[in-house]
């Protein structure tokens, strides 16, 4: 198993740029979910899936934009760059009966100028 | 924001020593989890201890839990280089949502 893949690793956007950060996962898992990392804030909760065709909000969506067509994948699409969405952007994905117990990717690294 | 918050921010300690690190979270829980991250990595988790439970081990973790205080400890025996990393706290409440604190940074010396 691949486990919770993201793509790209690096991304340099220029303000007003859209977007997509890919997330898959091969482990049949029903959640996925993408954070936001930025430095002294611990991780942010952006959207979240319990389920291919069901999205939700978490803590801070505004300027994403996600959808879940299939169990395995979870696309993050950032609209409209803003120099505040640089950051750090990890997908994580659990069983739904697992206690939210987590697999995270590896992370994409964003910069909006 | 809901975010816990985790004390202390940074920790430095010698091989050898134990290492406590403390979690504090503002609403009901389901769990509580544990997650260490390697600088530059995502997030492995740890140690996932459930609201009606009070202490859990997992080889050299040990975590603490009260919910009467909303806070949670995670102890880490006999430390080592390995162990250094960033640890992270996440409560699951009632909602499809983890909530992360802050972290502390822990850095284990030879």
């Amino acid at each position: 198993n691949a486990g919770v893949t993201q793509t790209p690793k690096f991304q340099v956007l220029k303000t007003g740029q859209s977007m997509t950060l890919q997330c898959a996962q091969d482990m049949n898992h029903e959640y996925m979910s993408w954070y936001r990392q930025d430095p002294g804030m611990g991780l942010r909760l952006i959207h979240y899936s319990v389920g291919a065709g069901i999205t939700d909000q978490g803590e801070v969506p505004n300027g994403y934009n996600v959808s879940r067509s299939t169990t395995e994948d979870f696309p993050l699409r950032l609209l409209s760059a803003a120099p505040s969405q640089t950051s750090v952007y990890f997908c994580a994905s659990s069983y739904l009966g697992s206690d939210l117990a987590q697999y995270f990717g590896p992370g994409t690294r964003l910069l909006v100028l | 924001s809901q975010q816990g918050e985790e004390d202390p921010q940074a920790l430095s300690i010698q091989e050898g020593e134990n290492a406590t690190m403390n979690c504090s979270y503002k609403t009901s829980i389901n769990n509580l989890q544990w997650y260490r991250q390697n600088s530059g990595r995502g997030l492995v988790h740890l140690i996932l201890i459930r609201s009606n439970e009070r202490e859990k081990h997992s080889g050299r973790l040990r975590v603490t839990l009260d919910t009467s205080k909303k806070s949670s400890s995670l102890l880490i025996t006999a430390s080592r280089a390995a162990d250094t990393a960033s640890y992270f706290c996440a409560s699951a409440g009632t909602a499809s949502k983890l909530t992360f604190g802050t972290g502390t940074r822990l850095q284990v010396t030879l």
